[in-house]
């Protein structure tokens, strides 16, 4: 069965620092590029950014909010997505989710085709003194 | 950045509705276009991918149209299960990025 579970959320103070975690199963996790999106209470979805495979480059690409605050790293050994979070703003909280497509099958570019079909259940996140 | 605009932000309808959602892209993304369906406390589901392709076990009452920059979500016949929020994503640049959502309310 192929799964996403995130874990790491949690209280922080504005500036502190916080790293999630997303277990991969299921799927060859190495082939696949790997995203993170949020929601804020009671907002819509927000893209956060995305690392591609190794095969591929392995580069990361963010959204603007999060463009140099925010860290997104892969260990392929482990078969787990991270995403670092330092220098946080309260608006930074939300509920954090993985997600990737298996339908892409690590298929490089098919990525971009063919939406994200798996989602994790995703991990609180909440920014506040 | 592409800016995906969503409309209605918000709709009513009855169970048997026939209901369209539309999206539109600030440039032309050609046909990348997805559509997710989210129901509260629950993560985004895939319904629509590449403008027009139906995900697999998605009900064919939901289809997508369009190209370009303008694009559509119908839902041909509004069941109890579909009231929830509906966001269409674009993935044609290197950032990705999502309208601002559809709510859709029973009536």
């Amino acid at each position: 069965e192929v799964q996403l579970v995130e874990s790491g959320g949690g209280l922080v103070k504005p500036g502190g620092s916080l790293r999630l975690s997303c277990a991969a199963s299921g799927f060859t996790f190495s082939n696949a590029w790997m995203s993170w999106v949020r929601q804020a209470p009671g907002k819509g979805l927000e893209w956060v950014g995305r690392i591609k495979s190794k095969t591929d480059g392995g580069t990361t690409d963010y959204a603007a909010p999060v463009k140099g605050r925010f860290t997104i790293s892969r260990d392929d050994s482990k078969n787990t997505l991270y995403l670092q979070m330092n220098s946080l703003k309260t608006e930074d909280t939300a509920v954090y989710y993985c997600t990737t497509s298996i339908a892409a099958a690590g298929g490089g570019n098919y990525y971009y085709y063919y939406g994200m079909d798996v989602w994790g259940q995703g991990t609180t996140v909440t920014v506040s003194s | 950045d592409i800016q995906m605009t969503q409309s209605p932000s918000s709709l009513s309808a009855s169970v048997g509705d026939r209901v369209t959602i539309t999206c539109r892209a600030s440039q032309s993304i050609s046909s990348y276009l997805n559509w997710y369906q989210q129901k509260p406390g629950k993560a985004p589901k895939l319904l629509i991918y590449a403008a027009s392709s139906l995900q697999s076990g998605v009900p064919s009452r939901f289809s997508g149209s369009g190209s370009g920059t303008d694009f559509t979500l119908t839902i041909s016949s509004l069941q109890p299960e579909d009231f929830a929020t509906y966001y269409c994503q674009q993935s044609y640049s290197t950032l990705w990025g999502f309208g601002q959502g559809t709510k859709v309310e029973i009536k």
